[in-house]
């Protein structure tokens, strides 16, 4: 089956810790996206790829970081500098520029 | 910048009956698209209807179709024969169309919360 997989989905940070969400796609899409969701509000872009080996910042990218040495992988490391990390984290990816965007699962990310 | 507002934070409806959901919509952009996405329970978004500005002809998608207003930028959610599993969040959003460089973000609204009762 073609899909976006997103682990783990529920994830623990302890003060000062770095960590990193996963996700994963087989639909052979070009871009990936990564959005912050908190209650009550609507989905804030974080970071975007359109291709490999490039990513570019959204709107709210202070805190966190990415790479995209693969196609298929876009990870997010939420650093220890992201002082309110509490969120549900969607990730998305699209075949190409103006098509739809199609979300993972969620991770759910708590502080210790 | 784009902003997308849905002003009915909460509505109800009776198993099988219609309801409509607003959303307005503030850009200067001529070519867009316009979203609606459903957030059930297990909170993975889906994608209900797509819309895009230079077609006059409003999308429909089984039960699901908008009423899609450009120059008063408004784009509607009509769902008929509401079904349990209708019972979501639903979000809609904006993507400017680009055509070389920057981001197809997409912009959200904050959402309404859409209970089917039976």
């Amino acid at each position: 089956d073609g899909g976006i997989t997103q682990s783990p989905k529920y994830l623990f940070r302890k003060e000062g810790q770095n960590v990193t969400l996963s996700c994963e796609q087989n639909l052979n899409h070009d871009a990936m996206y990564w959005y912050r969701q908190d209650p009550g509000q609507g989905l804030r872009l974080i970071y975007y790829s359109q291709i490999v080996n490039d990513f570019q910042k959204g709107d709210i990218a202070e805190g966190y970081s990415v790479s995209r040495e693969k196609k298929e992988s876009f990870p997010l490391t939420v650093t220890s500098a992201q002082k309110n990390p509490t969120a549900f984290y969607l990730c998305a990816s699209s075949k190409d520029r103006g098509e739809t965007q199609y979300f993972g699962p969620g991770t759910r990310l708590l502080v210790l | 910048a784009q902003t997308v507002t849905q002003s009915q934070p909460e509505m109800s409806v009776q198993e099988a009956e219609t309801v409509t959901l607003s959303c307005t919509y503030d850009t200067s952009e001529n070519n867009y698209y316009l979203f609606w996405y459903k957030q059930p329970p297990s909170r993975q978004m889906i994608l209900v209807i797509r819309q895009e500005a230079y077609k006059q002809q409003n999308a429909t998608e089984n039960r699901f179709s908008v009423n899609f207003q450009k120059a008063a930028k408004s784009f509607s959610l009509k769902i008929s024969d509401s079904q349990l599993g209708d019972t979501a969040m639903y979000f809609c959003a904006f993507m400017k169309h680009q055509t070389q460089g920057g981001s197809e973000k997409l912009v959200f609204g904050k959402g309404m919360k859409l209970t089917v009762n039976p």
